[in-house]
């Protein structure tokens, strides 16, 4: 089983729209997780780290659910350059800093 | 304020050459982690360095290598390329490399074997 399962899309929206990903993880022990967009052919930029209260950043909204093992991601009013790929990270937590990506979920917002 | 820099952008290599690709941390970060990311795939962790030390080590083979110098720059060694190393090879810094730590990419390497 892979550490961090995200469902690949692609989500093609309209903008305006409110798109959300999910994504879960299989390390119970894991401890830090986060949002990276990248877009094409350039490297991961953070988006947002997840705390298990939840956290809003503007438009996007990130929700942590450590019994079901699920992390989700929520963006509001979409706009065009919001297209890029998000993934799913997780940092198991067992001394090194290495984190877990998932795939990515590719978006493409339409005008 | 720099962001994390790798070098060089591109390269494309042979079967069997080795190839070493360099990268400078933010400054003030301490902290060197490597990754590849294969078309299709996330980014999967290859190594950390913290002050010099090796911090942690991915499922890849002997074939690859890092160290990481006093100035906390660190570079990342692959011998006995194999067609199967194309891939764009990402660096990431942080501060400490404590556990939690955000990490910030450089642009990455492209590695192309031919």
């Amino acid at each position: 089983r892979k550490e961090v399962e995200q469902d690949p899309g692609p989500f093609n929206v309209p903008e305006g729209a409110t798109v959300a990903f999910n994504c879960t993880y299989s390390n119970s022990a894991s401890q830090s997780f986060f949002w990276y967009r990248q877009d094409c052919r350039k490297e991961p930029k953070l988006l947002m780290s997840v705390y298990s209260s939840g956290n809003e950043d503007g438009r996007f909204t990130a929700q942590l659910n450590r019994a079901s093992q699920y992390i989700s991601l929520l963006i509001r009013d979409s706009k065009l350059s919001d297209s890029a790929t998000y993934l799913c990270v997780v940092n198991r937590g067992t001394g090194a800093n290495n984190l877990f990506f998932g795939t990515g979920t590719r978006l493409t917002v339409i005008p | 304020d720099a962001g994390v820099t790798q070098s060089p952008t591109h390269l494309i290599k042979t079967r069997g050459q080795h190839v070493t690709l360099r990268c400078s941390p933010i400054s003030g970060h301490k902290s060197v982690s490597w990754y590849q990311q294969v078309l299709g795939q996330g980014p999967q962790f290859i190594f950390q360095y913290y002050e010099k030390e090796e911090r942690g080590r991915g499922n890849f083979p002997d074939r690859f290598s890092a160290r990481q110098f006093p100035n906390y720059s660190s570079e990342l060694n692959v011998n006995a390329l194999l067609l199967g190393d194309s891939a764009l090879y990402l660096c990431a810094s942080s501060f400490s490399g404590g556990v939690g730590q955000p990490q910030h990419f450089g642009d990455g390497t492209r590695l192309s074997i031919l």
